[in-house]
């Protein structure tokens, strides 16, 4: 069955950066993208960034440009998010999800399915 | 950046009664690339609705989307004590993605 399995909870201090991976199976992977969406402790869902596991090209969300990058590794299907700079507001659970995004036979679609088990990122002094 | 806004923020219902979500952009979106996901305590999300009113892979008949431009709803028709959880819209546009900040669906 297609999975995302996440990479284990992480505790770091203000500044330091954090790398977290998101390993897929049952599916081509380079036949689809992998987005990041966090969630805040009792918050809502937040996008972060897409990558194409096909060509590598990546979308972020502005306010994370120049703090997130996000890669893939096609010969172990794992993505990674790497976040740099870290806040103590940047504490939350960190989902990786595949994503479809494109158009066949005249509809489109977007879709984020299935998702990761979630990585807690703690930062704190 | 589209704004989604979900109502209400909390809806108290009972099993077996019909719950009505709300999800109003803040300008127009593409119906293709509107999908409604469903949030349990401790669980990471699951895509419910994609194409603003297509079921995902083993969701249920009880669960409906519609709605088009500005503004979708999300059915469930009659309360199963499962679909007691948060439920977020998103859609995508302009190469990114925004959620509303979720409805609460929880026993009465």
């Amino acid at each position: 069955q297609v999975q995302l399995v996440q990479s284990g909870a992480e505790v770091k201090k203000p500044g330091a950066s954090v790398k977290v991976s998101c390993k897929a199976s049952g599916y081509t992977f380079t036949s689809y993208g992998i987005s990041w969406v966090r969630q805040a402790p009792g918050q809502g869902l937040e996008w972060m960034g897409w990558i194409s596991a096909y060509n590598g090209n990546t979308n972020y969300a502005q306010k994370l440009q120049g703090r997130v990058t996000m890669t893939t590794d096609t010969s172990t299907s794992t993505a990674y998010m790497e976040l740099r700079s870290l806040r103590s507001d940047d504490t939350a659970v960190y989902y990786c999800a595949r994503g479809s995004l494109g158009c066949s036979g005249g509809s489109c679609y977007s879709i984020f399915d299935p998702w990761g088990q979630g990585t807690l990122v703690t930062v704190s002094s | 950046e589209i704004v989604l806004t979900q109502s209400p923020g909390t809806l108290s219902l009972s099993p077996g009664e019909r719950a009505t979500l709300s999800c109003r952009a803040s300008q127009s979106v593409s119906s293709s690339y509107l999908a409604w996901y469903q949030q349990k305590p401790g669980q990471a999300p699951r895509l419910l609705i994609y194409g603003a009113s297509s079921r995902a892979t083993g969701i249920p008949d009880r669960f409906s989307g519609s709605g088009s431009g500005t503004d979708f709803t999300l059915t469930i028709s009659r309360l199963e004590p499962e679909d007691f959880a948060v439920y977020y819209c998103q859609q995508y546009g302009s190469s990114s993605w925004t959620f509303g900040q979720g409805t609460k669906v929880e026993i009465k």
